[in-house]
């Protein structure tokens, strides 16, 4: 079974500097999606930014981009330029042609001003 | 809508009562997907619909679990014997589509907040 790990249950950040949350994940699929969703204390899950197994470049959203490793099946989130509104949970999840997503326990950031 | 949305966003039920939980989501999307999540856990997987029927309900825990979406719209998530153990928030989200296409991005509402005392 397909499973996803978040290393991090909190990390802290400075405004304007850059943090990088953790994420691997388990699978024997060759074909699959990664994503980033962020889920603010209003509880809804805004998707951060997605990643095709098979496109060897990282996605990129503005302030938001992806290490995808796909041998070593980690897929980080980096974020630059951190502001206060960055302040959330960070869940990462997989897809493959299963249609519903598996997501991790997630990562909480703080961003301190 | 323009967005997936879900009520109540707060429910306070006792032990043993029945709750019902709805999702509108958006409009023309023909997958509909609950997920729960339980508190400092991401969310787990439930059910998933393709138009009206259930195509996958792999994730309802046990039989007093159910949902339906009589139309291929609107969805109700439906909790008999309330226990204790079910306080959780219920997510839903649609996609377009669900099937092989993982590029589907899942929209997701702001979630019924369920407490059972």
């Amino acid at each position: 079974a397909q499973t996803v790990t978040q290393s991090q249950p909190e990390m802290s950040v400075q405004e304007a500097e850059t943090v990088t949350l953790s994420c691997t994940y388990d699978t024997s699929e060759s074909d699959y999606y990664l994503f980033w969703y962020k889920q603010p204390p209003s509880r809804q899950m805004i998707l951060v930014i997605r990643q095709e197994a098979y496109k060897q470049q990282n996605a990129t959203e503005n302030r938001f981009s992806v290490n995808f490793q796909k041998a070593a099946k980690s897929f980080s989130l980096k974020i630059s330029d951190s502001q206060l509104g960055d302040a959330a949970m960070y869940f990462c999840a997989y897809r493959s042609t299963l249609p519903h997503m598996r997501f991790g326990a997630g990562t909480r950031l703080t961003v301190k001003p | 809508g323009a967005g997936v949305s879900q009520t109540p966003s707060n429910k306070v039920t006792e032990k043993g009562k029945y709750v019902e939980l709805r999702c509108d989501p958006i409009s023309g999307h023909t997958a509909l997907y609950w997920y729960r999540q339980s508190l400092g856990q991401g969310p787990e997987f439930l059910i998933y619909f393709q138009g009206t029927g259930a195509a996958d309900d792999s994730g309802l825990p046990n039989d007093r679990f159910f949902a339906v979406r009589p139309e291929g719209s609107v969805s109700t998530l439906k909790i008999q014997r309330t226990e204790r153990g079910d306080s959780a928030v219920y997510l839903c989200a649609s996609s377009y589509s669900g099937g092989a296409s993982g590029a589907n991005v899942l929209t997701f509402g702001a979630g019924s907040r369920l407490t059972v005392l």
